[in-house]
């Protein structure tokens, strides 16, 4: 399994870039890497996911490692509702299972 | 829309009786998985379903059972042997029970079980 290791939490200013980083230096050449994030008693809400080019859509970005053993989440202007966690998932692998890490608590302040 | 629906929202359940939950997607999607959340913690895999008529353990099967009849549904009893059953459970689906690499997983919005 590419397990992954996260930083436990983060603070932000809003309206300032996020880089949230991830290792997962176990990962194989067929693994995605995934984002989550989770609000406040919400079940958690897919980011972005890529294998090993850069990616962006509306939400965030993804920059993978040109050696794939890590990833950074870069929120470009936090907001208060980007306050939650934050999961780095590589769910290859896993034998049909997702299995998710502790995450990254990221607060932004106003 | 498509999606999954959790219900009820909040349960509330005396001890040692045995409760279930629901879950229900309409996104055709092959696989399902049970997660307990705690506070402040981390999800945990407490069963999943690749396909129907099929499930297996997670990490913390113990006190719980499902079943997979039907493809839309994947219910969660949470038995009596269950000893600290109190938490926020949460369904998910994903399109490929075989895992393929680029699939995205869809999440309920939970049910919060509170056991007096």
């Amino acid at each position: 399994d590419a397990k992954t290791t996260q930083p436990n939490s983060m603070e932000s200013n809003e309206e300032e870039p996020v880089h949230l980083p991830c290792n997962h230096s176990t990962i194989s050449g067929t693994d995605y890497i995934h984002w989550y994030r989770q609000l406040p008693s919400q079940g958690p809400e897919y980011v972005i996911h890529g294998l090993t080019s850069n990616v962006n859509n509306r939400m965030a970005s993804l920059a993978i490692a040109e050696d794939r053993k890590s990833s950074t989440l870069i929120l470009h202007r936090a907001t208060l509702r980007d306050a939650a966690v934050y999961y780095c998932i590589c769910p290859y692998n896993q034998g049909g299972k997702l299995i998710f890490g502790q995450g990254t608590e990221l607060s932004v302040k106003p | 829309d498509g999606g999954i629906t959790q219900s009820p929202k909040y349960l509330f359940r005396k001890e040692g009786q045995n409760v279930t939950l629901s879950c229900e997607q309409n996104l055709n999607h092959d696989a399902m998985y049970w997660y307990r959340q705690d506070p402040g913690q981390g999800l945990r895999l407490i069963y999943y379903s690749q396909i129907v008529n099929d499930f297996q353990k997670g990490d913390i099967a113990e006190g719980y059972s499902v079943s997979r009849e039907k493809k839309e549904s994947f219910p969660l009893t949470v038995t009596s042997a269950q000893k600290n059953p109190t938490a926020f459970y949460l369904c998910a689906s994903s399109i490929n029970g075989l895992m393929t690499a680029e699939d995205g997983y869809t999440f309920g919005s939970g049910t919060r079980l509170t056991v007096v």
